[in-house]
């Protein structure tokens, strides 16, 4: 199987910072990696796909890098609803596999 | 609107089975792979199961021959009977579309399954 280790574990920011999310891969997945947020109660909601394209109804805040095995999710600057679990997922290799996830909090 | 909607979650005992069902609206299901993807809680997400729109279906080893995915296109339904379920299986259940992208574009509410003497 392929791992998604996700960086930091917890990451705390204040409502307007940069925030800076970490996926790396334990082989290679190409540009097949999407990222999800995750609200307490809720279910996950797509962000990102192939690495760096935004979702249908997703703000400009959110954006994608990375290739290989690094990838990064930053967001801009954060608003109230981004506070909230961040999940990275591969499907360039069978299972598909989703990263432990970062939880953002409120400093 | 597109609606994913998971039922038939509850309290099971080791060994036991439950059936879960996923209604689907707002959209043409038989066009589309779905899948059932599950959260312990607290937990991260693990992919469990698939079927395409041909029927053919993929499972994550730790299930493999006791769960069994299925869809009736008729019903625009989709279900993920479960047998033989363990401690480990506790979880919430949540259907997903894949989308045209291959990427989860939409995801039910999810449906709590506890397996527990």
């Amino acid at each position: 199987d392929t791992f998604l280790t996700q960086s930091p574990a917890t990451l705390s920011l204040s409502p307007g910072e940069r925030a800076t999310l970490s996926c790396r891969a334990s082989q290679s997945v190409s540009s097949s990696l999407a990222w999800y947020r995750q609200k307490p109660g809720q279910a996950p909601r797509l962000l990102i796909y192939d690495a760096s394209n935004r979702a249908t109804g997703i703000p400009a805040r959110f954006s994608g890098s990375g290739s290989g095995t690094d990838f990064t999710l930053t967001i801009s600057s954060l608003e109230p609803e981004d506070f909230a679990v961040y999940y990275c997922q591969q499907r360039s290799n069978w299972p598909e596999t989703f990263g432990q996830g970062t939880k953002l909090e409120i400093k | 609107e597109v609606q994913l909607v998971e039922s038939g979650g509850g309290l099971v005992q080791p060994g036991g089975s439950l059936r879960l069902s996923c209604a689907a609206s707002g959209f043409t299901f038989s066009s589309y792979d779905m899948h059932w993807v599950r959260q312990a809680t607290g937990k991260g997400l693990e992919w469990v199961s698939a079927i395409g729109v041909g029927g053919d279906t993929y499972y994550i080893g730790s299930v493999k021959g006791r769960f069994t995915i299925s869809r009736e296109n008729a019903k625009n339904s989709l279900y993920l009977q479960m047998n033989s379920l363990k401690a480990g299986d506790t979880a919430i259940y949540y259907c997903a579309r894949w989308s045209s992208s291959r990427w989860y574009d939409y995801w039910g509410q999810g449906t709590l399954v506890t397996v527990s003497s």
